[in-house]
C-alpha cells in the first residue's frame, strides 16, 4: 500500500487566498483524522471521520476551517480565507478502527505558510 | 481527563549511550492505548509501537525497547547504543474510549545524538 498521501507538500498562499489540503488515506481503513503542528501548539487534532462522518470537530479553529469526506478514499480541509497565522504543517493520518486499538498512520504532511 | 506528558523537551547524547524517554499519562478509561511515534528531521510521523492497557509486558524490538507500568502511568521508551539516525522528536500518545477514539499526543522529545 502507499501509505497516506497528501498533497500538495508545500503550499505558499496570500493571507485572504482560499487553501485547499487534500488526503487520500489507507484503503480499508475507517477513520481519518487531520492534525496541525505548529512549535507553539504541538500536534493539535481538528478533526475525525468514521465511516466517512464527522465525529468530532470541536479542534477546528474557528469558522474559517471546514473539512470534508465525500468517500472512503478522499478528504479535504479548506481554509477559506486564509490568515499567517495558519501557517503549519498539516497532518492527515487514518486508521482502521479508529484510535482506540489500532494505530494512526500519517501522511507526510502539508506544510502551509501563509503570507 | 486524558493527559500525555512528557517532561523532556530536548535530550542530547553521545552516540552508543542508551537514552530513555519519559511518557507519563492520565486517563479514566479502564482500557486505553498507548503509542510512541518518531518524526525525524525529514517531517513524517513514523509509527513505532501499540501498547494495550492490560499488557504490561515490556517490549523489545532491536535496540528499542519499551517499559509499561500501570502503577506508574508511565510508558518509557530507550534507546540501546544509539546512532546518529535515531536522532528526532519521539511523541507518546494515547488513546481510548474517553479520548472519543482520537490520539492525544504529548509535546514531544526532542534527541540529538552526537556522533
Amino acid at each position: 500500500d502507499a501509505g497516506v498521501i497528501q498533497s500538495p507538500r508545500h503550499e505558499v498562499t496570500e493571507m485572504g487566498q482560499e487553501v485547499t489540503l487534500r488526503c487520500k488515506p489507507i484503503s480499508g481503513h475507517n477513520s481519518l483524522f487531520w492534525y496541525r503542528q505548529t512549535m507553539m501548539r504541538g500536534l493539535e487534532l481538528l478533526i475525525y471521520f468514521n465511516n466517512n462522518v464527522p465525529i468530532d470537530d470541536s479542534g477546528m479553529p474557528e469558522d474559517r476551517f471546514s473539512a470534508k469526506m465525500p468517500n472512503a478514499s478522499f478528504s479535504t480541509l479548506k481554509i477559506q480565507p486564509s490568515e499567517p497565522r495558519d501557517s503549519a504543517v498539516y497532518f492527515c493520518a487514518s486508521s482502521e478502527l479508529g484510535g482506540a486499538n489500532t494505530e494512526a498512520f500519517f501522511g507526510q504532511g502539508t506544510r502551509l505558510t501563509v503570507v | 481527563a486524558q493527559k500525555v506528558t512528557q517532561a523532556q523537551t530536548e535530550i542530547s547524547v553521545v552516540e552508543k549511550e542508551d537514552v530513555t524517554l519519559d511518557c507519563v499519562y492520565e486517563t479514566r478509561d479502564t482500557t486505553y492505548y498507548l503509542f510512541w511515534y518518531k518524526q525525524p528531521p525529514s517531517g513524517e510521523l513514523v509509527f513505532l509501537i501499540r501498547r494495550n492497557s492490560f499488557d504490561e509486558q515490556n517490549e523489545i524490538s532491536g535496540r528499542y525497547s519499551w517499559n509499561f507500568q500501570k502503577s506508574t502511568s508511565s510508558f518509557n521508551f530507550t534507546i540501546t547504543a544509539s546512532q546518529v539516525v535515531d536522532s528526532a522528536v519521539y511523541f507518546c500518545a494515547l488513546s481510548g474510549k474517553g479520548t472519543g477514539n482520537q490520539f492525544y499526543f504529548g509535546t514531544g522529545t526532542s534527541l540529538t545524538v552526537i556522533p
